[in-house]
């Protein structure tokens, strides 16, 4: 069974330019998440989504961010416009049941985000 | 507002050693908690979860145990190896509604031949 998929692994862009991540679950998995590693910090949520719906966004920053997840299969978390303090470490992870909230999540290899 | 503690951030042990990591939580009212490791530059492994009606959960040489009165979770690795250098984190799940992870910042095991 193939893991969390993230493209791309590392991601370098100017202030004010727009950056998309991607995020491949498990393949099955209803539950979505997205969290980020800002340098020096611990892993922060920044939200959830059961199948194509937000469960929970309560975790993002600001209206700079915009995640989607079409389909109920694979996501995107777009930064538009990007800011220097956007820069870290973006983790997706998945779970399997739709009920199962608290459920062991599995988490992707991580796309770094360098904002210069 | 539910905060999680790691102490100590780093940890240095010789081979074979047995070692313990902790684990605190602010609010005793969380639902499961879960264990990872995270190798540099990698993505978070998924260790032990436990579930807040449990005390504890094994996995080959690990053990979790979960003490939700006191707001303390420990990891208990036997026999330690070089393999087993890594971050370890803990996370808990703060509401059923949501699978929010809270995680600490990790402590940094680094295991000497």
């Amino acid at each position: 069974e193939a893991g969390v998929t993230q493209f791309p692994s590392h991601s370098v862009i100017e202030k004010g330019q727009t950056v998309t991540l991607r995020c491949d679950p498990i393949s099955g998995h209803d539950n979505l998440y997205w969290y980020r590693r800002v340098m020096g910090k611990e892993i922060k949520f920044l939200l959830h989504f059961v199948k194509e719906s937000k469960q929970d966004e309560s975790g993002m920053p600001n209206n700079r961010f915009l995640a989607e997840r079409t389909g109920g299969t694979y996501s995107t978390l777009k930064v538009q416009p990007a800011e220097l303090e956007d820069s870290g470490v973006y983790f997706c992870a998945s779970s399997r049941h739709w009920a199962g909230h608290t459920d062991t999540q599995y988490f992707g290899p991580g796309t770094r985000l360098t904002v210069l | 507002k539910q905060e999680v503690t790691q102490i100590p951030a780093a940890l240095s042990v010789p081979e074979g050693e047995n070692l313990v990591l902790n684990c605190s939580f602010t609010d005793s009212a969380i639902y499961n908690l879960q264990w990872f490791r995270q190798d540099p530059g990698k993505g978070l492994t998924s260790l032990l979860l436990i579930q807040s009606s449990q005390r504890e959960q094994t996995s080959g040489r690990l053990n979790a145990s979960l003490d939700k009165s006191s707001g303390r979770s420990t990891l208990y690795i036997a026999a330690s190896q070089p393999g087993d250098s890594a971050t370890y984190l803990c996370a808990v799940f703060g509401s059923s509604n949501t699978g929010k992870l809270i995680f600490g910042q990790g402590t940094t095991l680094q295991v000497k031949p």
